[in-house]
């Protein structure tokens, strides 16, 4: 079975740094995906992420940026340069390639200061 | 474009009630249809997945059930709601596996309250 670890589960940031949000992952499978995804108060899913598991180099997209440690099996995520529309929850997640199913951390609370 | 819609958006049902959920996906054929439920403040708990018409794998064994009528819908019941099925209820649709970027993507969500 695959597992998502995240433990933080919240964390504050002032307005205009960066925030390292951690992830471990658990699984035997050579190919699998990782991705983060956030979650204000609306209660949407806006996907932010991805990275495949054979990808060399590690995913950035706009401000976020996957920290991708494929030997401890860790898929940090960074925000730069936080904004206040930062603020929300944040999971990260896997799937396997064989596979259908996403699975979930528990998610991480950010809170951005002015 | 793909398009994923969910609704009701909120929802407040009595114990005992029955409950059907429904999710509707645009844009695309033969999707991966999901349903995750997310209780306050914590992470999201698949519960149902579906890669075809008729076909429906469950999770977690429970109190609800699904069906997928149709190659683009899919939805969640229940004959009689307990207060431990209130909860966020998500709805999800991908397309292959899970070695894909950008392959899942959310409805907007159900907001049950069981009272």
């Amino acid at each position: 079975a695959q597992k998502i670890t995240q433990t933080q589960p919240g964390m504050f940031v002032q307005e205009k740094e960066a925030v390292t949000l951690d992830c471990t992952y658990d699984t035997s499978d050579p190919s699998y995906g990782l991705f983060w995804y956030k979650q204000p108060s609306s209660g949407e899913m806006i996907f932010l992420i991805y990275q495949g598991s054979y990808d060399q180099q590690n995913a950035t997209e706009g401000r976020y940026s996957l920290n991708f440690q494929k030997a401890r099996k860790s898929a940090n995520l960074v925000i730069s340069a936080s904004q206040l529309g930062d603020s929300a929850m944040y999971f990260c997640a896997m799937s396997r390639s064989n596979d259908y199913k996403l699975s979930f951390g528990a998610g991480t609370t950010v809170t951005v200061r002015a | 474009s793909q398009t994923i819609h969910q609704w009701p958006a909120t929802l407040v049902q009595p114990v005992g009630s029955p409950l059907s959920l429904e999710c509707t996906v645009e844009g695309t054929s033969n999707p991966n249809l999901y349903w995750y439920r997310q209780a306050a403040g914590r992470g999201l708990q698949l519960l149902f997945y579906s890669v075809g018409i008729g076909q429906i794998s469950s999770e977690v064994p429970q109190n609800l059930s699904a069906s997928r009528p149709q190659d683009r819908q899919f939805i969640l019941s229940s004959k009689k709601l307990l207060l431990s099925d209130s909860g966020f209820y998500l709805c999800a649709w991908s397309v292959g596996t899970g070695k894909r970027r950008y392959g899942y993507t959310f409805g907007s969500g159900t907001r049950l309250t069981v009272v």
